[in-house]
């Protein structure tokens, strides 16, 4: 499978502790986002990376969220000190240049 | 501010039939434009797409729209398919460079095509 693959599908959390999300792009694609997605809404633009260069953060991304992608091929978000508006569904997505951009299949998020 | 609108949460359609699918945008710097599907518990899979120097791409059973002037573009499926039964997403993005791919989404809009 030559898609964008998130770990884990699914994720149940108790308030207050660190939870941690991995993509893996499609291994050409140079470009890397994070997206958050809540119930009735579209997604909503995270963060992004040129190679393992974090280029743009959006106003959503509070200081408890940090992203990483340390050697332009993965990439990690970690949530830390959960709290229960953290429920949601986060995607990843890949892109090599102008084109259009490829969605892994999300990590849900529960908050409890 | 929803830069992005999809207006009609829902919309169904006989099997057959056209559906038409709605989306206004605010952002003048919007030059790109995108429709995504979604089915439950999986992400957005891209459908088609619209440079802002086109008014219309048509890529088999699905065609998009642009009116510029208006800020308003549209799909259109035809013939709509049970299968096709799923969430559309519109999707704009800025003017290249950094900013593209970065996408800015709306609400979407819950298709059901009736056999």
């Amino acid at each position: 499978d030559t898609g964008v693959s998130q770990d884990p599908r699914h994720k149940i959390t108790k308030r207050g502790q660190n939870v941690t999300f991995r993509c893996d792009p499609i291994s050409e694609h140079n470009r890397l986002y994070w997206y958050r997605q809540t119930l009735g809404q579209g997604p909503e633009f995270l963060t992004y990376f040129q190679n393992e260069a974090q280029l743009e953060k959006s106003r959503l991304l509070s200081d408890r969220f940090s992203a990483e992608r340390p050697k332009g091929s993965f990439s990690t978000l970690e949530i830390q000190r959960t709290e229960q508006g953290d429920s949601a569904m986060y995607l990843c997505a890949s892109t090599p240049q102008r084109t259009e951009a490829f969605f892994g299949q999300g990590t849900r998020l529960t908050v409890v | 501010d929803q830069q992005v609108k999809q207006n009609s949460p829902s919309l169904s359609v006989q099997e057959g039939r056209i559906s038409i699918l709605n989306c206004d945008y605010t952002n003048s710097m919007f030059d790109y434009f995108l429709w995504y599907k979604k089915y439950p518990a999986e992400g957005p899979t891209f459908l088609i797409s619209i440079s802002s120097i086109k008014d219309k791409n048509e890529d088999g059973r699905f065609t998009v729209f642009l009116n510029k002037s208006a800020k308003h573009l549209s799909l259109h499926i035809v013939p709509s398919q049970p299968g096709d039964s799923a969430v559309y997403f519109c999707a704009a993005s800025g003017a290249g460079g950094t900013s593209y791919g970065k996408l800015t989404f709306g609400q979407g809009t819950i298709l059901t095509v009736h056999p």
